[in-house]
């Protein structure tokens, strides 16, 4: 079964303190991988976009990273504004329609001043 | 360039009922995919459509439909609604089906079932 996973679940940082997001996947193919930062009652924002391992993509103070079973979120001198939930998504490899994102629980980022 | 915009953005209903929800997709797009968002299941994909056409359904029961128009708007309907159809329902559109492009989502419609 197409699955992703996404850890921790929450983290709390001090402003300038730089750390990493997890985003496991087990899907039959991979055709893409999205990262989302989402706020509270507001729609997903979208943040990158990565097709195949080794590939990595940087804006402002993140930097996404993918391997064949997962992808990283590394956020750099985090700032109070970062603070969000942060959402992985995957498309899979299956013939026809790829409007069938399938999505992690999250990660719910706090940065503190 | 303007976004995905949904209406409304808020909707009380009680059960039994049913409910459309509209989305306009980002101009230029031609496809549009709609998810439910709970605290906990999380987004869950409901249906894709394309050219008016659906591509692709997710796991959730006959009660859910939608259909696209001609200029790409799409609306969702929820028949005979029940205190777990309470959600954020949130549309994203992308240009194109068939390969990965990046979807772009609307700020959703909170739907809360009495």
């Amino acid at each position: 079964e197409d699955q992703v996973t996404q850890s921790p679940e929450a983290l709390r940082l001090q402003e300038g303190e730089s750390s990493s997001l997890n985003c496991s996947y087990t899907v039959s193919g991979l055709r893409g991988l999205f990262w989302y930062r989402q706020d509270p009652g507001k729609g997903p924002e979208f943040l990158f976009t990565l097709y195949s391992a080794g590939e990595e993509k940087e804006k402002e103070r993140l930097k996404a990273t993918l391997t064949k079973k997962e992808s990283f979120l590394h956020i750099t001198a985090p700032k109070p504004e970062d603070s969000a939930t942060y959402l992985c998504a995957v498309t899979p490899n299956y013939g026809g329609s790829q409007g069938n994102l399938i999505f992690g629980k999250g990660t719910k980022l706090s940065v503190k001043p | 360039k303007a976004g995905v915009t949904q209406t409304p953005r808020y909707l009380i209903k009680t059960r039994g009922q049913q409910v459309t929800l509209s989305c306009s997709p980002i101009s230029g797009h031609r496809s549009v995919s709609w998810y439910q968002q709970t605290p906990g299941q999380g987004l869950q994909f409901l249906f894709e459509y394309f050219s008016e056409t659906q591509r692709n359904k997710g796991n959730f029961p006959g009660r859910f439909s939608g259909r696209q128009f001609s200029n790409s708007r799409s609306e969702m309907n929820v028949s005979t609604l029940e205190l777990g159809d309470s959600a954020l329902y949130l549309c994203a559109s992308s240009r194109k089906t068939g390969d990965a492009d990046t979807q772009y989502f609307g700020p959703g419609t909170r739907l809360t079932v009495l």
